[in-house]
């Protein structure tokens, strides 16, 4: 049982290239989630997507954008990556129906950006 | 503005005594918390919750303490392991309107033999 798997795990850009960052969760999850986490911060909520064909901007959507491409894939595009886009992200999900569970996460992707 | 403080950055505890990590939150319509594990290069791993209608909530060495009129929260692990070293951190969220969690930035526990 893999849960939410992202890839890659890490990614070296340099200053305005684009990436797109793959997350994946093989668990029939309705709701998926797309944090950052940078040294001594917590999590910060970038985008979310509550069900399939729906997403939401969270806290710091700046210079991203998502697709939820179907029930399983939730995937987040830096257009132009720039410096402060350097951090460690990490793609989550839960089942929906209530906010009252736990989010699983995936391991994690480290993007740094020179 | 962070709604959700984890005021200590790190603890250190001796193998075998106990640990006890706090968090506190400012947003007095949360209702369900949640505490979470990570270690180095892995994703955050639930770990253990507690919804407001309760004050206190046990799952083997874990537990969590909830006290609304303060609006804290705390964790205690007993005994604690070498294995606990671990990043925790509090989480809270507002079930009837809320679309995602709420974290505090963390405290790195490091537990010693």
């Amino acid at each position: 049982n893999a849960g939410v798997t992202q890839t890659p795990k890490f990614q070296v850009l340099k200053t305005g290239q684009s990436m797109t960052l793959q997350c994946a969760q093989d668990m029939n999850h309705n709701s998926m989630y797309w944090y950052r986490q940078d040294p001594g911060m917590g999590l910060r909520l970038i985008y979310y997507s509550a069900s399939e064909g729906t997403t939401d901007k969270g806290e710091v959507p700046n210079g991203y954008n998502v697709s939820r491409l179907n029930k399983r894939e939730f995937s987040l595009r830096l257009e132009s990556a720039a410096p402060s886009q350097t951090s460690v992200y990490f793609c989550a999900s839960i089942r929906g129906g209530g906010s009252n569970q736990p989010q699983h996460f995936g391991d994690g992707t480290r993007l740094s950006i020179l | 503005d962070q709604q959700v403080k984890q005021n200590s950055p790190s603890l250190s505890v001796q193998e075998g005594r106990i640990s006890i990590l706090n968090c506190d939150y400012t947003n007095s319509m949360f209702d369900y918390f949640l505490w979470y594990k990570k270690y180095p290069a892995e994703g955050p791993t639930f770990l253990i919750s507690i919804s407001s209608i309760k004050d206190k909530n046990e799952d083997g060495r874990f537990t969590v303490f909830l006290n609304k009129s303060a609006k804290h929260l705390s964790l205690h692990i007993v005994p604690s392991q070498p294995g606990d070293s671990a990043v925790y951190f509090c989480a809270a969220i507002e079930t009837l309107s809320g679309y995602a969690l709420n974290f505090g930035k963390g405290t790195s526990l490091l537990v010693t033999p």
